[in-house]
């Protein structure tokens, strides 16, 4: 079945220091790819999305590109902030599995000032 | 555009009761929402999948008879917790697929659940 692994948390940086959080994925056919980012008590918001191989999403600084030979979707951003602490999540979204949304385990973030 | 809302925001009840939540996409049509739960720091589990009209498909594991779905409208599913328990203590999250946007999710910001 459909799976999504993302790096371990919980990453903690300086502000404008350069973030990348590791996603990969197993999945038949061209998924969709999503990242959402979650703030403290909150619930998800769209970060960014890619819908075929080789597209990059970009949102808010944030970057990933769709790499369908090295199944991955890494998220990055060149210069963190405070305001972007948070928990961000991969996902999937299969071919065969219409809208349904599998998720990653979520990588808590946290940028010091 | 595509705003998604839960009520209540949190809630704490007693054990054995009934709790229930709503989710409201407030500026579009949704034939199909899904219900999630998320313990703390961990990711998010699809419980089940509501579609208008009909009734909700679940995931392998989940009760149907303790977690009740209704999607009545095309902008209203609520979720029952039914004789609540101190497990049954999570995040709870739904979100809702609007027709033009094939594909995309849009989410509420989730019902904080807490049994006593």
């Amino acid at each position: 079945g459909d799976s999504v692994t993302q790096m371990e948390g919980p990453v903690t940086l300086s502000e404008e220091a350069f973030l990348t959080i590791n996603c990969t994925y197993t999945a038949t056919g061209y998924p969709s790819l999503f990242w959402y980012v979650q703030y403290p008590g909150e619930g998800l918001q769209l970060l960014l999305k890619a819908t075929k191989a080789d597209d990059k999403g970009s949102n808010k600084g944030f970057e990933a590109t769709y790499r369908k030979e090295t199944t991955s979707f890494h998220l990055e951003k060149g210069s963190v902030q405070v305001s972007d602490s948070a928990v961000y999540f991969c996902a999937l979204s299969g071919q065969t599995s219409g809208s349904r949304l599998t998720f990653g385990e979520g990588t808590q973030l946290t940028v010091n000032p | 555009g595509a705003v998604v809302s839960q009520h209540p925001s949190w809630v704490i009840c007693k054990s054995g009761t009934s709790v229930k939540i709503e989710c409201r996409s407030l500026d579009f049509q949704a034939t199909t929402m899904f219900w999630y739960r998320q313990f703390p720091k961990q990711s998010l589990m699809l419980m089940a999948t509501s579609n208008e009209g009909s009734k909700a498909t679940y995931e392998q594991g989940v009760e149907k008879d303790k977690f009740l779905i209704n999607h009545a409208s095309l902008t209203l599913s609520t979720l029952t917790v039914t004789s609540a328990h101190p497990e049954d203590s999570s995040f709870y999250i739904c979100s809702a697929i609007r027709d033009s946007s094939y594909n995309e999710q849009f989410f509420g910001p989730g019902t904080r659940l807490t049994v006593l």
